[in-house]
């Protein structure tokens, strides 16, 4: 069964760096996810395509200072310099033949 | 520059349907699916199904199957998700999203379901 597991809540300090995590379910490590931004009382956003092989397509304008890798099962999404309005939910999200899936989200607190 | 524009918000009564539409422009709209997910409030992202607007082919959740029908019309580039046997739970916003990886979102439907 597809899944995508993240971790509920990170927090990190006004110009630094953090690092999300989105696992993928076993058998299933091959599999290229979407990140996606959904700020305060907003819609989400399309932040990127993310592949098996750590390469990487953004969205319209997103910035520099949010990048993403890989690691066997998982994803990752770099955000740096961080600024008061990358606090937000960040969802990962997968898809294979005929059905797509959303993790759980992780709540990003700035400090 | 790519837009999906949702129809207006709706109230319903338990039982009832909703239908709710989203406009494409920009782009070819026959050439990526349009997919559609639901947000409760203070919930997670919910992905109710897809539909191939070339061909017309859907696929469903497993959770909405029964319950949803996902259509389009191409003269006007604009797909459709109806949802019937409405019940307070089904109270969220839904929004539409382009291709697999959502790359482009709806600004989203508030539906509310009350008696």
């Amino acid at each position: 069964q597809l899944v995508l597991t993240q971790s509920p809540s990170a927090s990190a300090s006004l110009g630094a760096s953090v690092k999300l995590t989105c696992t993928l379910s076993s058998g299933h490590s091959s599999y290229a996810i979407a990140w996606h931004q959904q700020q305060p009382e907003k819609g989400p956003r399309y932040l990127m395509k993310l592949n098996s092989d750590g390469s990487h397509s953004k969205g319209d304008g997103i910035p520099d200072r949010f990048s993403g890798s890989s690691s066997g099962a998982e994803r990752y999404l770099t955000i740096s310099s961080l600024q008061s309005e990358d606090e937000a939910d960040y969802y990962c999200q997968t898809w294979g033949a005929g059905i797509r899936v959303f993790g759980g989200g992780t709540k990003l607190t700035v400090l | 520059q790519v837009q999906l524009v949702q129809s207006g918000a709706e109230v319903k009564k338990p039982g009832a349907s909703v239908k709710v539409s989203c406009k494409a422009s920009g782009y070819t709209f026959t050439s990526y699916d349009i997919n559609w997910v639901r947000q409760a409030t203070g919930q997670g992202l919910e992905w109710m199904g897809w539909m191939n607007p070339n061909s017309g082919n859907t696929g469903y959740a497993q959770k909405f199957q029964g319950r949803v029908t996902m259509t389009r019309n191409t003269s006007i580039s604009t797909a459709y998700m109806e949802l019937s046997s409405l019940r307070s739970e089904d109270t969220a916003v839904y929004y539409c999203a382009r291709a697999s990886a959502h790359d482009y979102w709806g600004q989203g439907t508030l539906v509310t379901v009350s008696s």
